[in-house]
């Protein structure tokens, strides 16, 4: 079961925006709309932050977004803040794997 | 709100079984929208998916994991466990617990909320 890709760390200035992008496969990120992102900050369990490629749970910030194009999903910060600092890993649901599940390999943010 | 929590021993020895419970409050385990699963991090590294059950009883397990998982349920208690068998020091991780949304069957999608998770170390 290989993970999604996601690049090691992006950086942003406060107020900037940042985009962090996971990268699939037509059995995954492409062939479905069934992608999530998770922020970690350090010693913390993972938060649901997206679902289903662009949906926001109830009381996450709409400074975070999502989106998809092709086998690539992304997420991206708007009005970055200090206490957006963390880790993000997206996730999506896969067809070609007995466990129909998988992460991204994380995406570590630091704000400047 | 619902909660999960982990708990079992956090100091396991090397070629024995680690095993783990995750314990659910504020709704049932027996929801049929939900799967309930096991994630597990080692220290400074990525997510890893063990493996997730349905309150039938069906399974979904990494197939790196398979040989050595036994993840199982108990709706009468509300909690489902993890059982990892020969374990190596590579299985050092904090281990969480979560619920796992099912669309349709086979199809399984974001996971939320999750457990604080517990960290069990390998020792030789």
């Amino acid at each position: 079961q290989s993970a999604l890709t996601q690049p090691g760390a992006v950086s942003g200035s406060p107020g900037q925006s940042i985009t962090i992008s996971c990268s699939g496969t037509s059995s995954d990120v492409g062939g479905y709309n069934y992608v999530s992102w998770y922020q970690q900050h350090p010693g913390k369990a993972p938060k649901l932050m997206i679902y289903d490629v662009s949906n926001r749970p109830s009381g996450i910030s709409n400074r975070f977004s999502g989106s998809k194009s092709g086998n690539t999903a992304s997420l991206t910060i708007s009005g970055l803040q200090a206490e957006d600092e963390a880790d993000y890993y997206c996730s999506s649901y896969t067809s070609s794997s007995t466990l129909p599940y998988v992460f991204g390999t994380g995406t570590k943010v630091t704000v400047l | 709100q619902l909660q999960l929590q982990e708990s079992g021993p956090g100091l396991v020895k090397a070629s024995e079984t680690l095993s783990l419970t995750c314990t659910v409050s504020g709704g049932s385990i027996s929801s049929g929208s939900y799967y309930w699963g096991w994630i597990r991090q080692p220290p400074g590294k990525g997510l890893e998916c063990i493996g997730s059950i349905y309150y039938s009883g069906n399974t979904y397990y990494n197939p790196s994991l398979k040989s050595r998982v036994t993840i199982s349920v108990d709706t009468s208690k509300n909690q489902f466990s993890l059982k990892l068998s020969s374990v190596t020091a590579a299985d050092t991780a904090v281990y969480y617990c979560a619920r796992h949304r099912r669309v349709v069957a086979g199809t399984l999608n974001w996971f939320d909320p999750w457990g604080q998770g517990t960290l069990v170390t390998v020792s030789s």
